[in-house]
C-alpha cells in the first residue's frame, strides 16, 4: 500500500465548478504540501500546512492530522487551473523528507 | 530572481557517458533535495542535504553522486548513463523546520 493516496486520480470539470481533490497518508508527518505541475512540466509549491486550513486567492488546503488526511479546493474552477496536483506529505526520520501522492490531473474546460 | 535554478533545462547523450546537472539556490535555504519524475510522471526522492550533508540516500545506483561545495549548490554527477535514467530530474529546497518547498524547473534528461 502506498503511503500516500491521492484521489481522484484524474478530474474532468466545466469552468466555474467548485473541485476537490483528497490525500490520505499513512505515515506520521509534521507538515503537507500540495503542489501544482503545469503542462510544461515546472512545479509550484501551494501550500504547506500543518494544521487547519489555508487559502490563497482561490484556493482553499485543509489538513486533519488526527485523520490523517487533507483536501485542496478550487473555486470558481478556470481552465488555467488545469495542471497535476500533487500531495506531499513531510516525514521527518532524522531530517525532513518529502513524499508524494500520484498525482490527480485535473482539466478545466471552458 | 530564479529562486531555484537548474542548468541544464534538456540534455540528450549517449548510453555510457557522465554528465552533471547543476542546481542553485538563493533562498538561504539550508536543505536541499534532488528528484526523479519517471515516464509515468512520478516523484520519489532521491537525496536530501541539510547544511553540506547527506541526509537522505534513497535506493539510487551509485552511478549517480550528488555533490554539494556549499549550502546555496547541490550537484548531481551520473556515471555511465544507462536507458533507464532517462527522466526530469528535479531540484529543491527548504529551510529545515518544515517550510514550503521550491522547485527548479527540472532538467530532462534522455539517454539514447
Amino acid at each position: 500500500k502506498n503511503e500516500v493516496e491521492q484521489s481522484p486520480q484524474n478530474l474532468t470539470a466545466q469552468e466555474g465548478e467548485f473541485i476537490t481533490i483528497n490525500c490520505s497518508y499513512s505515515v506520521g508527518i509534521s507538515a503537507l504540501h500540495w503542489l501544482q505541475q503545469h503542462p510544461g512540466g515546472g512545479i509550484v509549491s501551494l501550500f504547506m500546512l500543518s494544521s487547519g486550513k489555508k487559502k490563497h486567492g482561490r484556493l482553499i488546503a485543509t489538513i486533519n492530522i488526527q485523520e490523517k488526511h487533507s483536501s485542496l479546493h478550487i473555486t470558481a474552477s478556470h481552465p488555467r487551473d488545469s495542471a497535476v496536483y500533487i500531495c506531499a506529505p513531510l516525514i521527518i526520520q532524522g531530517a525532513q523528507k518529502l513524499v508524494f501522492g500520484q498525482g490527480t490531473r485535473l482539466t478545466i474546460n471552458p | 530572481d530564479t529562486a531555484v535554478s537548474q542548468t541544464p533545462k534538456y540534455l540528450v547523450t549517449q548510453m555510457g557517458n557522465d554528465k552533471s546537472i547543476k542546481c542553485e539556490q538563493n533562498l538561504g535555504h539550508d536543505t536541499m533535495y534532488w528528484y526523479k519524475q519517471d515516464s509515468k510522471k512520478f516523484l520519489k526522492i532521491m537525496f536530501s542535504y541539510n547544511n553540506k550533508e547527506l541526509i537522505i540516500n534513497e535506493t539510487v545506483p551509485n552511478r549517480f553522486s550528488p555533490k554539494s561545495p556549499d549550502k546555496a549548490h547541490l550537484n548531481l554527477h551520473i556515471n555511465s548513463l544507462e536507458l533507464g535514467d532517462s527522466a526530469v530530474y528535479f531540484c529543491a529546497s527548504s529551510q529545515e523546520g518544515g517550510s514550503r518547498a521550491f522547485f527548479g524547473q527540472g532538467t530532462r534528461l534522455t539517454v539514447v
